[in-house]
């Protein structure tokens, strides 16, 4: 079974400053993948950033990294230098089974303030 | 095209009404899913395509809902009946492989409103 959780509904941030979203996640798999998607009101997915399971190293994606913690199935998403653009919902999703279909969290919703 | 394209955007359908909701994905993509969002919720698998084979549609809810991709390239979702907890957006996907690693390319969704 694969399970992700987001716990926040909503969270708000200075423009510029740095913000972390949270993400827990239960699964069966031995190896796996773990993403974070923007979702902006035009609806369209974006992918943020990915992380593969077995490497130890934290992904980073430009203003973008992740906090990979595997024993405790902890996978948060921190944004530097926080920019009006990246108000959006933030999904964390992991793909599963055969046909890597995604299981995403609730979301949150990030709003980024002048 | 350059990305996934969906259409139309928008529909509002009167409840038992049927629709059609088009996808059209990146072209070479081999898979495809279709997933449905609720509003302030996150997507739920509905089906997967790969090429012309559909391989997996255990999140269907209902079997008013059917969706074909017949020359694996164009992919309908059709609901029949339609009903008022139908009422989400329909998300479409495509990637280029099958592999868990595999980046999916996101539509802007079909936002369905049945009244």
């Amino acid at each position: 079974a694969q399970t992700v959780t987001q716990s926040q509904p909503e969270m708000s941030v200075q423009e510029a400053e740095t913000v972390t979203l949270s993400c827990t996640y239960d699964t069966s798999e031995n190896n796996y993948y773990l993403f974070w998607y923007k979702q902006p009101p035009s609806r369209q997915m974006i992918l943020v950033i990915r992380q593969e399971a077995y490497k130890q190293q934290n992904a980073t994606e430009n203003r973008f990294s992740v906090n990979f913690q595997k024993a405790a199935k902890s996978f948060s998403l921190k944004i530097s230098d926080s920019q009006l653009g990246d108000t959006a919902m933030y999904f964390c999703a992991s793909p599963t089974g055969a046909n890597s279909k995604l299981t995403f969290g609730k979301g949150i919703t990030l709003s980024v303030r002048p | 095209g350059a990305g996934v394209s969906q259409s139309p955007r928008y529909k509002v359908a009167k409840r038992g009404q049927d629709v059609a909701l088009r996808c059209d994905p990146i072209s070479g993509h081999v898979s495809l899913f279709w997933y449905q969002q609720a509003l302030g919720q996150g997507p739920e698998f509905l089906t997967y395509f790969q090429n012309e084979a559909q391989l997996d549609k255990s999140g269907l809810p209902s079997d008013r809902f059917f969706a074909e991709r017949p020359e694996g390239s164009v992919s309908t979702l059709k609901i029949q009946r339609t009903q008022q907890e139908d009422s989400a957006v329909y998300l479409c996907a495509s990637s280029f492989g099958v592999r868990g690693n595999t980046e999916a390319f996101f539509g802007q969704g079909t936002r369905l409103t049945v009244v």
